[in-house]
């Protein structure tokens, strides 16, 4: 039970340049959620999924698309990459409805020069 | 009103001191409060959390206190332990709805041996 896996762990993009960050949950969470997390500004949620075939914008959705892939995968793609998104991106998934929890993956770091 | 103030941003406690972070918020429709732990270069973990039918709820060393006219909640840390120097974030979400988080900007609590 890998529980909520992200990659890649690390990357460096120049400016413009698009990248998409895969996420995977083996819980079989019905709730998948994409947060970016930036010093002394907290985790900010960019967009979820509260079910399969549903996505909405969360705090901060701009610049930023995703794709609720399958229940197991959400996947969030920076299109035109900008200095302004170099962050620290989680991927987390719960059980809304049954359970309060969301379980978060290890992350994704991305600098973007 | 869907911030959640934290405080303080950074804390530095002796080994077997007791560690106290602060949270505030405004939306009274708030009813699920967990606070995570995270560890460098990890993600966010549940620690513990507490509904607002309960003044406070106890788990180990950890224990959450809860004023609902207050519309605050904080984390103590008894016997605090250099195993417990990580980046603490409270949040509050509504349960009836799509189980989105509000984070806090989160507290780095250092426990000197």
């Amino acid at each position: 039970n890998a529980g909520v896996t992200q990659t890649p762990k690390f990357q460096v993009l120049k400016t413009g340049q698009s990248m998409t960050l895969q996420c995977a949950q083996d819980m079989n969470h019905n709730s998948m959620y994409w947060y970016r997390q930036d010093p002394g500004m907290g985790l900010r949620l960019i967009y979820y999924s509260a079910s399969e075939g549903t996505t909405d914008k969360g705090e901060v959705p701009n610049g930023y698309n995703v794709s609720r892939l399958n229940k197991r995968e959400f996947s969030l793609r920076l299109e035109s990459a900008a200095p302004s998104q170099t962050s620290v991106y989680f991927c987390a998934s719960s059980f809304s409805g049954k359970q309060e929890t969301q379980y978060f993956g290890p992350g994704t770091r991305l600098l973007v020069l | 009103q869907q911030q959640v103030k934290q405080s303080p941003q950074s804390l530095i406690v002796q080994k077997g001191g007791i560690s106290i972070i602060n949270c505030a918020y405004e939306n009274t429709a708030f009813d699920y409060f967990p606070w995570y732990q995270q560890f460098p270069g990890k993600g966010p973990a549940l620690l513990i959390a507490i509904r607002p039918d309960v003044s406070e709820k106890k788990e180990g060393r950890f224990t959450i206190s809860f004023n609902k006219s207050a519309k605050q909640f904080s984390l103590h840390i008894m016997d605090s332990q250099p195993g417990d120097s990580a980046t603490y974030f409270c949040a509050a979400t509504v349960t009836s709805g799509t189980y989105k988080y509000i984070f806090g900007t989160g507290t780095r609590l250092k426990v000197l041996a």
